[in-house]
């Protein structure tokens, strides 16, 4: 059984400091996906990781898959109040190209404060 | 980009009454879309895979007869939430992925707020 385990699961940030957001998953899995939800909202897509190695960048998020691992990171630089938000990762629970679901983290609430 | 459009935003309801949730997809077709149930301050659980065509295929724990979903055509399935009762009050989300262009996720619908009273 494929479960994801996501720490800190509480982060409480000043602006301009960096921090790194861990997501490690128990089986073999070749995709993993960050996402973004604000309070009330449904989940925003940041980053679509599908190889070992992937690193992606948007603004001040930077994510980075390791499949041997098993390890994904969400690097967060400099940080600003608008990024103040809960941050699930997901591995789909399929390998090798067919369609699985997603097996999500607990989620990590950041506030980001002045 | 793929859109999934979820209706309604928010429903209330009373015990013992049935609620439905379409979710569709605008610009795509999805043969599978996924079902989810989040409770306050916690993450997302699946609950159920819709198939179009086919029957849905449930989670441990759900039950499918409370919980009837209908695929019945490539750009839209319903769940309805059948004898509703307060611990069913919850945010339903649905997502589903655009199969025909480079893979790029799983796009998820805006959810729907439950409130059984």
């Amino acid at each position: 059984e494929l479960k994801v385990e996501q720490n800190p699961l509480f982060l409480s940030m000043q602006e301009g400091k960096n921090y790194t957001i861990y997501c490690n998953y128990s089986t073999t899995s070749d995709r993993l996906y960050w996402y973004r939800q604000d309070p009330g909202k449904s989940l925003e897509s940041l980053f679509v990781l599908l190889s070992n190695g992937a690193v992606k960048q948007e603004g001040r998020l930077m994510a980075s898959l390791d499949t041997k691992a098993r390890l994904s990171t969400l690097h967060i630089t400099a940080a600003v109040h608008d990024l103040s938000a809960t941050y699930f990762c997901a591995v789909d629970d399929s390998y090798g190209g067919s369609q699985g679901n997603l097996i999500f983290g607990k989620g990590t609430k950041l506030s980001v404060k002045p | 980009g793929a859109v999934v459009s979820q209706h309604p935003s928010w429903v209330i309801c009373k015990s013992g009454t049935s609620v439905k949730i379409e979710c569709r997809s605008l610009d795509f077709q999805a043969t599978t879309m996924f079902w989810y149930r989040q409770f306050p301050k916690q993450s997302l659980m699946l609950m159920a895979t819709s198939n179009e065509g086919s029957k849905a295929t449930y989670e441990q724990g759900v039950e499918k007869d409370k919980f009837l979903i209908n695929h019945a055509s490539l750009t839209l399935s319903t769940l309805t939430v059948t004898s509703a009762h307060p611990e069913d009050s919850s945010f339903y989300i649905c997502s589903a992925s655009d199969q025909g262009r480079d893979w790029r996720g799983y796009t998820f619908g805006s959810g729907t707020r439950l409130t059984v009273v």
